[in-house]
């Protein structure tokens, strides 16, 4: 069946250090992808998202990779901030819906 | 910036008892989400909605549930006899367009609290 799911459930980093959040996907059909931020007590927020027709897209500190070949999806920060800890989620389109990943939490310790 | 707003923000409700969540979705968007997130899961599809009718609904969306865009500009949920396992994060969603896929705009959820 079709799943979205993360390799690691928490990631600790040192504030000003660049965090990788990785995420895999299986249905090969899959044409868009979409990484949101989710805070504590609040709703998913879209940080990037990328198409199937590209391989990397950039952000403001934020860069997402897309390995198709091993339908791998990452999302990198660079120089983390405190202010980055919260929930990661990518999410993947299908048709009328986004198949959410089980989520990475972020957590920056100065 | 124009953002999905959602009221309550917190509904408490005695198991069987109907329950209506509010939203309003970015104002110039067409297609109108529901999710939900059980505390410490992920984020699970319910139902999506366009051109005032549902276009996909998940099997957690069964006949105890209906949605609705009573005017212009509101999208509801309706539980009409909750359980205690609808307690849940309710999150709404709009996008602009759909083909290819087009980025989905939260809103800061409804936290229903079924007793």
């Amino acid at each position: 069946g079709e799943s979205v799911g993360l390799h690691l459930p928490t990631l600790s980093v040192q504030e000003g250090d660049n965090s990788i959040i990785n995420c895999a996907y299986s249905n090969s059909a899959s044409d868009y992808f979409i990484w949101y931020k989710q805070e504590s007590g609040k709703g998913p927020q879209f940080i990037i998202d990328i198409r199937s027709n590209m391989d990397k897209r950039q952000g403001q500190r934020v860069t997402v990779l897309l390995n198709k070949t091993v339908k791998h999806l990452s999302l990198q920060i660079a120089a983390t901030q405190p202010g980055d800890s919260a929930v990661y989620f990518c999410a993947e389109d299908n048709t009328d819906k986004l198949i959410f990943g089980t989520g990475t939490r972020l957590q920056v310790f100065p | 910036e124009p953002e999905v707003t959602q009221t309550p923000s917190h509904q408490v409700t005695q198991m069987g008892q109907e329950v209506i969540l509010r939203c309003v979705p970015i104002s110039n968007h067409l297609y109108f989400y529901w999710y939900r997130q059980i505390l410490g899961q992920k984020v699970e599809f319910l139902v999506s909605f366009y051109n005032n009718e549902i276009s996909e609904k998940s099997e957690i969306f069964d006949d105890q549930f209906s949605v609705e865009r009573p005017d212009g500009s509101n999208f509801t949920l309706k539980i009409r006899s909750t359980k205690l396992e609808d307690s849940a994060m309710y999150f709404c969603a709009s996008s602009e367009w759909r083909e290819g896929g087009d980025t989905q705009y939260f809103g800061p959820g409804t936290r229903l609290t079924v007793l």
